[in-house]
């Protein structure tokens, strides 16, 4: 069974500071990961989707790495704003069964201006 | 713009009640949606997946007969909390995807709260 583990689970950055969110999986067979960010009481918002063939991947100020082999990802996001405070989730898709999503816990993030 | 729609968002009601949240894949045809909740501070747990035209596959633990899910259109999937209790209250989302690898899209959620 695929497990999915974020770390830490909550950190408060100043504003301008990068942040480094981990993500890591207990099984590596995986399709591809994905990282969304949740806002309070909303939906999911998709960020970024590594394949499983792939190293990172890059959007504007997020870049995404994955390490298959050691059942790890990391979201970089750079210069951090007080906007980015939300939680972001990894979920590692699985590619037996129905093709699920296995989701960690999140990343409560707060950006302090 | 928005790839799923998800309705209503929040809904209030009294215990006994059933509820129905529909979700609508705008952008193309899903034979297969999924059906998530959430409690507060925690994961998204996978409830079932909705297949069209076929029999939802629930998760262990869920019930089918208190979560009735209905794929009944490539577009539309609806998931009904029948004779609703507080110990439902909960935030519920559906995702779709076209499968393999491409991303998986999900609605904005369904706050579900019984008095």
């Amino acid at each position: 069974k695929q497990e999915v583990t974020q770390i830490p689970a909550a950190l408060s950055v100043p504003e301008g500071e990068n942040l480094v969110l981990n993500c890591s999986f207990t099984d590596s067979a995986i399709y591809n990961l994905q990282w969304f960010r949740q806002d309070p009481g909303k939906g999911l918002t998709s960020l970024l989707l590594i394949q499983s063939s792939q190293r990172e991947q890059t959007s504007g100020r997020l870049n995404a790495s994955l390490d298959k082999s050691s059942g790890r990802s990391t979201l970089y996001i750079a210069a951090s704003q007080p906007g980015d405070s939300a939680t972001y989730l990894c979920a590692a898709r699985i590619p037996y069964g129905n093709n699920r999503l296995a989701f960690g816990k999140g990343n409560q993030v707060v950006v302090i201006p | 713009g928005a790839v799923v729609s998800q309705h209503p968002s929040w809904v209030i009601c009294k215990s006994g009640t059933s509820v129905k949240i529909e979700c609508r894949s705008l952008d193309f045809q899903a034979t297969t949606m999924f059906w998530y909740r959430q409690f507060p501070k925690q994961s998204l747990m996978l409830m079932a997946t909705s297949n069209e035209g076929s029999k939802a596959t629930y998760e262990q633990g869920v019930e089918k007969d208190k979560f009735l899910i209905n794929h009944a259109s490539l577009t539309l999937s609806t998931l009904t909390v029948t004779s609703a209790h507080p110990e439902d209250s909960s935030f519920y989302i559906c995702s779709v995807g076209r499968g393999g690898n491409q991303p998986q899209h999900f609605g904005d959620g369904t706050r579900l709260s019984i008095l």
